[in-house]
């Protein structure tokens, strides 16, 4: 099974939106609504910051949101800080029963 | 507070065997699905496997399957990697995780192990 297609990298100026997108297919994004995103900065184990396609667990700002259409779900920061530069994983349950990850997205704060 | 600390990584030579464990500490353990991810030097995430609450389900990624296994003590509080036939491949930051339910949504991660497969 293929991964998760993500932008390579996106890049937003503090106070901006970005939108990250996460493309799988109907066997893995599209038919099952247990989409997550990590955050990961260098060096640091990921932190989950969206789960079940919109949302938060305990702790992670409401200035990340999470969305799904089709086979394609997405990741919106507002309110861009400096410790929003990481990179972000999206994953999904799959058909097989287990989780594939998408090839990961570096967020540049500039 | 929750933790998960692994050991057991190393330098091994190709074909040969590790064993990773993680401790787990700040909650029932076996009340929950626990994983190992890995992540290769500069690459991204992939789900090795992922293992039941009693044990009794276990999961893994085609790659590895037929030369890991997973397992779990919750008397001890533990979760395992057993890596046999171990190939260059393999070389990653292994990582335990704490999954939200059955489906995978990893909410706890340990702060992972370095597994070197070299000659």
């Amino acid at each position: 099974q293929s991964a998760l297609t993500q932008p390579a990298s996106v890049s937003g100026s503090p106070g901006q939106s970005i939108t990250i997108s996460c493309t799988g297919t109907s066997s893995d994004v599209g038919g099952y609504n247990y989409v997550s995103w990590y955050q990961q900065h260098p060096g640091e184990a990921p932190k989950l910051v969206i789960y079940d396609v919109s949302n938060r667990p305990s702790g992670v700002s409401n200035r990340f949101s999470g969305s799904k259409s089709g086979n394609t779900a997405s990741l919106t920061i507002s309110g861009l800080q400096a410790e929003d530069e990481a990179d972000y994983y999206c994953s999904s349950h799959t058909s097989s029963n287990s989780v594939i990850f998408g090839g990961g997205t570096k967020l540049t704060v500039l | 507070q929750v933790q998960l600390v692994e050991s057991g990584g190393g330098l091994v030579k190709p074909g040969g065997s590790l064993r990773l464990s993680c401790a787990a500490s700040g909650f029932t353990f076996s009340d929950y699905y626990m994983s190992w991810m890995r992540q290769a030097p500069g690459k991204g995430l992939e789900c090795v496997s992922y293992i039941s609450s009693s044990g009794s389900y276990t999961n893994y990624a085609d790659s590895v399957k037929g030369r890991f296994t997973i397992s779990r003590d919750n008397a001890k509080n533990s979760l395992y990697l057993q890596m046999n036939s171990l190939r260059a491949e393999d070389t990653a930051v292994y990582y335990c995780a704490r999954s939200l339910g059955s489906y995978l949504r990893l909410n706890y991660w340990g702060q992972g192990t370095l597994v070197t497969v070299s000659s």
